[in-house]
């Protein structure tokens, strides 16, 4: 059975940073591009990062370039996302899936950024 | 960036009635592979969002067949024969030929 188990949310301050992680497992971790999708309270979703399989290409919408960072490690099974420098707009349930097909999704993490 | 508009945003049904959702994209999502990576995917109330098509008409695993997907191009729709209470939610259209990968708007299927 696939399962995708986001971790690392919480409260953080404006201009802090947070690194999320989604642990995979039931599937070959390495043969897929993985991303991280995100909604925020009551709105629909909104994908935010892409890291190809071997994690040599990395992609990412405007508002989050130069503050995110999606990185992977094959041998751990696992996905990160490394945010800086949080807005109160990065506030939002952060999802991990399966990029190309979005086949599957993790049960998310909530971020909240406040003071 | 590719702009997905989904209609209706909200449906009325009753139990039993099937209903049809479009979708249309501002660019073709044909992809050089020749693939079209088009995918319906339903968030049911308090859950993660869940795949039930993928590239257009695939039904993903576990999927009953009274969901079905049509289209190409820019142009695309999901049809539900025979609601049930369990299809209840926003339903989302989303693609993955370009980046940024964008999503539609969503539609949100109510009990009438």
């Amino acid at each position: 059975e696939v399962q995708l188990v986001e971790s690392g949310g919480g409260l953080v301050q404006p201009g802090r940073s947070m690194k999320l992680s989604c642990a995979a497992s039931g599937f070959t971790f390495s043969n897929y591009g993985m991303a991280w999708v995100r909604q925020a309270p009551t709105k629909g979703l909104e994908w935010v990062a892409t890291i190809s399989y071997d994690g040599s290409s990395t992609y990412y919408r405007d508002s989050v370039k130069g503050r995110f960072t999606i990185s992977r490690d094959n041998a751990k099974s696992t996905l990160y996302l490394q945010m800086n420098s949080l807005r109160s707009e990065d506030t939002a349930t952060y999802y991990c899936t399966r990029d190309s097909w979005f086949a599957y999704w993790g049960q998310g993490t909530l971020v909240t950024v406040s003071s | 960036d590719v702009v997905m508009t989904q209609t209706p945003p909200s449906l009325s049904v009753a139990i039993g009635q099937s209903v049809s959702i479009s979708c249309k994209s501002s660019q073709s999502l044909v992809y050089s592979d020749g693939k079209t990576y088009l995918h319906w995917l339903l968030q049911s109330p308090g859950r993660s969002p869940k795949r039930l098509i993928y590239q257009v008409s695939n039904l993903g695993s576990g999927v009953p067949d009274r969901f079905s997907g049509t289209g190409s191009q820019k142009d695309f729709t999901l049809k539900i024969s025979r609601v049930e209470a369990e299809d209840l939610g926003v339903y989302y259209c989303a693609q993955t030929t370009h980046f940024p990968r964008t999503f539609g708007g969503g539609t949100k299927l109510e009990l009438k």
